[in-house]
């Protein structure tokens, strides 16, 4: 069974359009992240989210929300795209934040 | 600030031969995890060593941690060309900061 599942792998769209990301994990943790891997492969952490709280990287526009319906699903929503958001976005998930994380498979978002 | 530098940023090898990683950070630590990533996929965490653990062994993979000079390194012993890849070292540093990762290391494994 696939612990960190994301919909969709890949993900080609227009500029201006608003998307959706799914992440599903059925590893009971409580903790749950967003990062972005750019072209460089670095990866940045967008949002981690624990229990309905959330802590959000400062440097990620506000164009990207996170929303947990619950405990299992952390979803990405991403309004207006831009070409810079060109990237491969992963979710992930761990027990607690300084624990080992999981990871889905990444979703290929291409802004044209 | 960025927490891990991994180095180097790439290394080519042959089958047979061993692979060393090294990461070094910045500020005081809770643990240092080593992920990998083969292309195109998610990272997968490989080991996890505490602040006060010296050294840790996991099958041909082994990571020493010297926190007086904030420092990792991670040997991949008898490579095989499976073991290409990138390699990321992150920091984790309270229960309610996330982990840092660093930029990684390429890893290519030449049959």
């Amino acid at each position: 069974d696939t612990a960190v599942s994301q919909t969709p792998k890949y993900l080609v769209t227009q500029m201006g359009n608003d998307k959706s990301i799914k992440c599903e994990q059925n590893l009971g943790h409580d903790t749950m992240y967003w990062y972005k891997q750019d072209s460089k492969k670095f990866l940045k952490i967008m949002f981690s989210y624990n229990n309905k709280e959330l802590i959000i990287n400062e440097t990620v526009p506000n164009r990207f929300s996170p929303k947990s319906p619950d405990k299992a699903h952390l979803n990405l929503h991403i309004n207006s795209l831009e070409l810079g958001d060109s990237a491969v976005y992963f979710c992930a998930s761990s027990q607690d934040a300084a624990f080992e994380q999981y990871f889905g498979p990444g979703t290929r978002l291409t802004v044209t | 600030s960025q927490q891990g530098e991994e180095d180097p940023q790439a290394l080519s090898i042959q089958e047979g031969e061993n692979a060393t990683m090294n990461c070094s950070y910045k500020t005081s630590i809770n643990n240092l995890q080593w992920y990998r990533q083969n292309s195109g996929r998610g990272l997968v965490h490989l080991i996890l060593i505490r602040s006060n653990e010296r050294e840790k062994h996991s099958g041909r993979l082994r990571v020493t941690l010297d926190t007086s000079k904030k420092s990792s390194s991670l040997l991949i012993t008898a490579s095989r060309a499976a073991d290409t890849a990138s390699y990321f070292c992150a920091t984790g540093i309270s229960g309610n900061t996330p982990l840092v990762f660093g930029k990684g290391t390429r890893l290519s494994v030449i049959a």
